[in-house]
């Protein structure tokens, strides 16, 4: 079955680059949400969005900003890098928002140097 | 302000004896609570849910309690098998919010 895809899977940035990470959600879900992980941390709810709005909004930074497109895939574009933005970065998705539980993708781990 | 605690970092069964892991927290509008399973280099995996008009339920090895006047919620996992090793998640939403809260995991690790 498909699942949640994340690319990349690996991504290397200096301090002060930018960055876009991108997720493609589980067809016929049309909800997604973003989670950083942190080193040693747990997963920090980011941002959400169904339907192509902005639903919910965590701890997302300014320097951060998403959306979601009309095939429903996603992308969190990060700005002005810092060391502290290095960590594991899942996505999620759901057919509806908060129907049961979300299916998570692999993240893309960011590592800020 | 960490309001879904999992205050236990890791705990080690034997195979075929039973896990319970534990969870606490805080926020009292929280409704509906999960629990997610993670190996590693892998995005969490949902395992079992519960609603907070229930105290249990039960999905083959796998049943969650919830004690909403403790504020605590556990999952149990019997008979363990080594394949459960994994580190374990126990995460939690209000009513009309996609903010889920999750706790910091308990390494689970059963021993052949």
């Amino acid at each position: 079955a498909a699942g949640v895809i994340q690319s990349p899977r690996h991504l290397i940035k200096e301090k002060r680059e930018t960055a876009t990470l991108k997720c493609y959600p589980i067809p016929r879900h049309d909800t997604v949400y973003w989670y950083q992980q942190g080193p040693g941390q747990d997963p920090q709810f980011l941002i959400s969005f169904y339907e192509k709005m902005q639903s919910d909004k965590g701890s997302i930074p300014d320097r951060f900003s998403a959306q979601q497109f009309s095939d429903y895939h996603s992308e969190l574009n990060m700005s002005s890098l810092e060391l502290g933005d290095s960590a594991l970065y899942f996505c999620a998705s759901s057919l509806r928002p908060r129907v049961d539980g979300y299916t998570f993708g692999s993240g893309t781990r960011l590592t800020v140097v | 302000d960490q309001q879904v605690k999992q205050n236990s970092p890791s705990l080690s069964v034997q195979e075929g004896r039973i896990s319970i892991l534990n969870c606490d927290y805080t926020n009292s509008m929280f409704d509906y609570f999960l629990w997610y399973k993670k190996y590693p280099a892998e995005g969490p995996t949902f395992l079992i849910s519960i609603s907070s008009i229930k105290d249990k339920n039960e999905d083959g090895r796998f049943t969650v309690f919830l004690n909403k006047s403790a504020k605590h919620l556990s999952l149990h996992i019997v008979p363990s098998q080594p394949g459960d090793s994994a580190v374990y998640f126990c995460a939690a939403r209000e009513a009309n919010n996609n903010d889920m809260r999750f706790g910091a995991g308990t390494r689970l690790t059963v021993k052949p």
